[in-house]
């Protein structure tokens, strides 16, 4: 079974730009959460969604959105982007709603200059 | 406010010695609390505890939760070079199944 996939890999953009990544989950899985791994904060949770709806959401301002389409594919932007913004964004799937077990993709490294 | 504290956050050793992590967890109905292992890539799962005093183990990995005291430790033995990562431990309270609360992680290096 194929693991989650994310892309892209890395993106370079300018401050005051917006990016759009993508994460399709395990096959089968219903549950995409995000998470924003910094040196100095290490992983935040970013929000959560199942069943196209945000269940959770992290402490991050509301340039950081999400959705999930109705094949389990999420999608993830942060507007306006900020030089902080720089981060390794991984997501992470889950079979079932409430299970604990989250299997992550490989990441994408977004650089803001 | 949930806090996973991981110690210590730094760990040297060499190939052949055991190694044992900690994980400590404040977490507003706690519900269950996991390990991965991240090289420079994403995190790969290792166990997950929900009950207190049952050990897993994979290999020359074990871990065990003790809800009591609020910790877990993740023991290594026979480390190898293949071992060096750094090791994180989440907890999940049952508001939030879908956000696990990370702790700062150690970062484990195996000399050969």
């Amino acid at each position: 079974k194929a693991g989650v996939t994310q892309t892209p890999r890395y993106l370079i953009k300018t401050r005051g730009q917006q990016v759009t990544l993508s994460c399709s989950p395990i096959s089968g899985h219903r549950s995409v959460s995000w998470y924003q791994q910094t040196p100095g904060q290490g992983l935040q949770f970013l929000f959560e969604y199942f069943s196209e709806t945000q269940r959770n959401k992290g402490n991050f301002p509301g340039r950081f959105s999400g959705r999930q389409f109705s094949n389990s594919r999420s999608e993830m932007n942060v507007s306006t982007l900020e030089l902080g913004d720089s981060a390794l964004y991984l997501c992470a799937s889950t079979p079932l709603l409430g299970g604990y077990e989250q299997y992550f993709g490989p990441g994408t490294r977004l650089t803001v200059t | 406010e949930d806090k996973v504290v991981q110690s210590p956050l730094s760990l040297v050793v060499h190939e052949g010695d055991t190694v044992t992590l900690n994980c400590s967890y404040e977490v507003t109905n706690f519900r269950s609390l996991l390990w991965y292992k991240q090289e420079k890539k994403a995190p790969t799962f290792l166990f997950m505890l929900t009950s207190s005093g049952i050990e897993k183990k994979s290999g020359r990995l074990s871990s065990i939760l003790d809800k009591k005291e609020l910790f877990s430790i993740l023991n290594i033995t026979a480390t190898q070079t293949g071992d060096s990562a750094v090791y994180l431990c989440a907890a999940v309270g049952s508001s939030n199944t879908g956000k696990l609360i990370f702790g700062q992680g150690t970062t484990l290096q195996v000399k050969p």
